[in-house]
């Protein structure tokens, strides 16, 4: 039973436009989101978060939103660059500190020159 | 280095053997946890640490899965008996506070 889901498995952009890479969940107890950059034989390197108290939060060229109705949320890259090729988790995460995290399966960014 | 260290970053071993994989958290970072990443799948928590007690041990797939951790800082995961199934990415994170967790390299595992 998959409690976060990122549906479509790849996206490719021109350099310069937006990407908007979306993420679903399941689980209504879930609070804190966030997105995870992975490229190739490294660790996830956290990007950005939201709490569920707030619809969306901004850092530089990435904005997250969040539709708790709808228990679905986005990033949105703008403009795109190419070293912004990576793998893209969704997360989410309980209450309280130091939550487990469950993670969606991922989507390949890749940005074209 | 100031982030996670995890050793190896790659071990290939026999189906039946005993693994046991490395993490060095952050220092500082009171909580440590352990997470999988099977081929084309998302992370998959195994167990959470705070301090050196397991709290939520809930992902562990089996008896055959354990885990420790030292001195609040450094944890092991020991695989024992390994299957095929077992092969996967062993990811090790940290963080303390309320602050987003932090992910070390990973240890690839294949078990032939």
């Amino acid at each position: 039973d998959q409690q976060v889901k990122q549906n479509s498995p790849s996206l490719s952009v021109q350099e310069g436009r937006i990407s908007i890479l979306n993420c679903d969940y399941t689980n209504s107890m879930f609070d804190y989101f966030l997105w995870y950059k992975k490229y190739p034989a490294e660790g996830p390197t956290f990007l950005i978060s939201i709490s569920s108290i707030k619809d969306k939060n901004e850092d530089g060229r990435f904005t997250v939103f969040l539709n708790k109705s709808a228990k679905h949320l986005s990033l949105h890259i703008v403009p795109s660059q190419p070293g912004d090729s990576a793998v893209y988790f969704c997360a989410s995460g309980g209450t309280g500190a130091n939550s487990k995290l469950t993670f969606g399966k991922g989507i390949t960014l890749s940005v074209r020159p | 280095g100031a982030g996670v260290s995890q050793s190896p970053s790659n071990k290939v071993t026999e189906k039946g053997k005993d693994v046991e994989l490395r993490c060095d958290p952050i220092s500082g970072h009171t909580a440590l946890y352990w997470y999988r990443q099977r081929l084309g799948q998302g992370l998959e928590f195994l167990i959470y640490f705070q301090g050196n007690s397991a709290p939520d041990k809930s992902g562990l797939p089996s008896d055959r899965f354990s885990a420790e951790r030292t001195g609040e800082s450094v944890s092991t995961l020991t695989i024992q008996r390994t299957q095929q199934e077992d092969s996967a990415v062993y990811l090790c994170a940290s963080t303390h506070s309320n602050q987003p967790q932090h992910f070390g390299d990973g240890t690839r595992l294949s078990i032939l």
